[in-house]
């Protein structure tokens, strides 16, 4: 059972360049999440999918995108890296509004 | 802008001794309110989800009480261990969508 699988587990990136963060889930849940994690700050929104087709911004969509490619899968790119991303990407999952999240194991990124 | 206020930032304990956390959140929208229990080097894992006013959940020696209409959460640990160090946070959910406005956590470090 291995809940949230997010890769990488960490990655380097110059100003500008891009990359995807994946993330699937293997629970059957309907709702998935991006979160950034920052030092002296709570976990912030970035992107939500609450069923498969649809997305919505959270509260620091700027610089992302994200796509939910089924109901397993959702990514969350960033086109044109900046030094302000630099942060730990959470994806996570729950089945409704309701239950708790289950959370990936997280991605370091640093943007140089 | 929601906010989610976690009081204390940090607390150190001995073993032994009983501990209680606080989580102020908007008293308007409510829908639900998650605690989360996050060590060092993994991930956040869901302790309790509360959605009524007066819900009290209890899982072993850790409870948490929820207040709706005054917006707070107390999270109690009774005989602390050194295994209960972490940081716990508390998540604010405004509406049934899922999203959640996550407070800056408590870190708790029980000495032996």
């Amino acid at each position: 059972n291995a809940g949230v699988t997010q890769t990488p587990k960490f990655q380097v990136l110059k100003t500008g360049q891009s990359m995807t963060l994946q993330c699937a889930q293997d629970m059957n849940h309907n709702s998935m999440y991006w979160y950034r994690q920052d030092p002296g700050m709570g976990l912030r929104l970035i992107y939500y999918s609450a069923s498969e087709g649809t997305t919505d911004k959270g509260e620091v969509p700027n610089g992302y995108n994200v796509s939910r490619l089924n109901k397993r899968e959702f990514s969350l790119r960033l086109e044109s890296a900046a030094p302000s991303q630099t942060s730990v990407y959470f994806c996570a999952s729950n089945k409704e509004g309701i239950r708790g999240y289950t959370f990936g194991s997280g991605t370091r990124l640093t943007v140089v | 802008i929601l906010n989610v206020e976690q009081s204390p930032q940090s607390l150190h304990v001995q073993e032994g001794d009983s501990t209680n956390f606080t989580c102020s959140f908007p008293s308007s929208n409510f829908y639900a309110l998650h605690w989360y229990r996050w060590e060092t080097a993994k991930s956040p894992e869901a302790l309790f989800v509360m959605t009524l006013n007066g819900d009290e959940k209890k899982k072993g020696r850790i409870s948490a009480t929820l207040n709706t209409k005054e917006g707070y959460s107390y999270l109690y640990i009774k005989g602390s261990q050194p295994e209960d160090s972490a940081t716990y946070l508390c998540a604010f959910g405004p509406g049934n969508t899922g999203k959640l406005i996550f407070g800056q956590g408590t870190t708790l470090q029980v000495k032996p």
